[in-house]
């Protein structure tokens, strides 16, 4: 059974950082790209990052690139999202989901419980 | 980025069919066959209806289909069940030099 578990929730000042982490099970990991996805309050659904399987391949939404960096440890089966320069409008549910193949074309067929990040003074 | 358009609600009764439409340009929707539908119900995370335009992943019903013509790609719902009343994304991957996934507003689907 594939999980994807996301941890690293927390409230921060606005120019803080934070790590997300996502530890997954059920699958091979390495064969699968992974990505962010964040939903702030009442709000749609917004992409904000992916990597392929192999991790030679970052990909970034406009809005978070220069300030966000994703990664992967294929030892721990766990994917990051390190989160800098934070700004309000950054506060959403972020989730984690699983990629149907190797590389990142926005299709996602497994996704974590979210774990919430808010901005704020 | 760019995002897609969606029209912001839909509804339709029991037993009938419901089309949304996801209208993006020749640079994500149109020049690629990489578009997805979630399903997400208040308070779930999204669930994958669709990918590659009409592929269905096991376990989503064949109520469920996708097309696309042009730059607009449409998820269609035939046989309206109470349990489809949820809200719904369309994403569209954009090329390998956009770096990003194009995604919609959602659009909620109200069962009368």
């Amino acid at each position: 059974e594939v999980q994807l578990l996301e941890s690293g929730r927390g409230m921060v000042q606005p120019g803080g950082s934070l790590r997300l982490s996502c530890v997954a099970s059920g699958f091979t990991f390495n064969k699968f790209a992974m990505s962010w996805v964040r939903q702030a309050p009442g709000k749609g659904l917004e992409w904000v990052s992916a990597i392929t399987g192999s991790g030679g391949g970052t990909y970034y939404a406009d809005s978070v690139k220069g300030r966000f960096t994703i990664s992967r440890d294929q030892s721990k089966n766990t994917l990051y999202l390190q989160m800098n320069s934070l700004r309000a409008e950054d506060t959403a549910l972020y989730y984690c989901a699983k990629g149907l193949r190797f590389g990142n074309y926005g299709d996602y067929d497994y996704w974590g419980q979210g774990t919430l990040v808010t901005v704020s003074s | 980025q760019s995002a897609l358009t969606q029209p912001r609600s839909v509804s339709g009764s029991p037993g009938q069919s419901v089309t949304i439409s996801c209208t993006g340009t020749s640079s994500n929707v149109g020049g690629y066959n990489y578009v997805s539908w979630y399903q997400q119900h208040p308070g779930k995370a999204p669930k994958l209806m669709i990918y590659d335009v009409n592929k269905r992943p096991s376990g989503v019903p064949d109520r469920f289909s996708g097309s696309k013509s042009g730059n607009t790609a449409s998820l269609t719902i035939s046989g309206l069940q109470a349990e489809d009343e949820a809200d719904y994304f369309c994403f569209s991957y954009g090329g390998s030099y956009a770096s990003s996934i194009f995604f919609g507003g959602g659009t909620r689907l109200t069962v009368l």
